[in-house]
């Protein structure tokens, strides 16, 4: 079945430092979304992407969508400590399924 | 306007017990869905429906029973809770997906449960 890929499962970075997470899946996607879960909240939507090669910027992050629509990533420049969280991605082909993951920590 | 709603936020069950968990959206989405988050493994699906009356299996569905009587209300139900159903569960809604996009999809606060 369709299996969307996350990585990686954990990063620590010191405030300021840029951070990048990948989402990767073993089928095309018909779109993707984003979400962040703040530490004990509940996951939050972000962004979603459809269209082959599309990058979407909200203020510090930016989103992609790879040309094959089958990964996509999350990159944010000059981390903040507000910013700390676990970052999913949800591929749809047919039916959402979210990634593992990614757990960000953010050092003042 | 409340968004999606659980109850409880926490519970303890001993094993064999039974529960329900309750979610309720007050935005008229057709799309409901229960999630368990376990430590690591990100979020799985359990049970969706896409409309009153309408119920199907997602990822992880054995052990757990759901209905959907109303647009507004999809509980579900451990019919005897073992240590192994220990997680956070979410209950999220949305509108029926169209074409090539999904609508977002709203989360409630999550429901804690621990079983011993």
């Amino acid at each position: 079945g369709q299996q969307v890929m996350q990585i990686p499962q954990y990063q620590h970075v010191q405030e300021g430092e840029d951070f990048t997470t990948y989402c990767n899946s073993s089928t095309t996607l018909s779109n993707i979304q984003w979400y962040k879960q703040r530490p004990g909240g509940h996951p939050v939507f972000l962004i979603q992407l459809v269209k082959s090669g599309e990058v979407k910027k909200q203020k510090r992050l930016t989103f992609q969508f790879g040309e094959a629509k089958k990964n996509s990533s999350l990159h944010i420049t000059a981390t903040q400590t507000t910013d700390v969280g676990t970052y999913f991605c949800a591929g749809n082909a047919g039916k959402s399924t979210f990634g593992d993951g990614t757990t960000l920590t953010v050092k003042p | 306007n409340a968004g999606v709603t659980q109850t409880p936020k926490f519970q303890v069950l001993k094993t064999g017990q039974s529960m329900t968990l309750q979610c309720a959206q007050d935005m008229n989405h057709e799309y409901m869905s229960w999630y368990r988050q376990d430590p690591g493994m990100g979020l799985r699906l359990i049970h969706y429906s896409v409309g009153a009356g309408i119920t199907d299996q997602g990822e992880v569905p054995n052990g757990y029973n759901v209905s959907r009587s109303t647009t507004e209300d999809f509980p579900l139900r451990l019919l005897s809770a073992a240590p192994s159903q220990t997680s956070v569960y979410f209950c999220a809604s949305s509108y029926v997906d169209r074409g090539s996009s999904n609508s977002p999809l709203h989360f409630g606060n999550g429901t804690r449960l621990t079983v011993t």
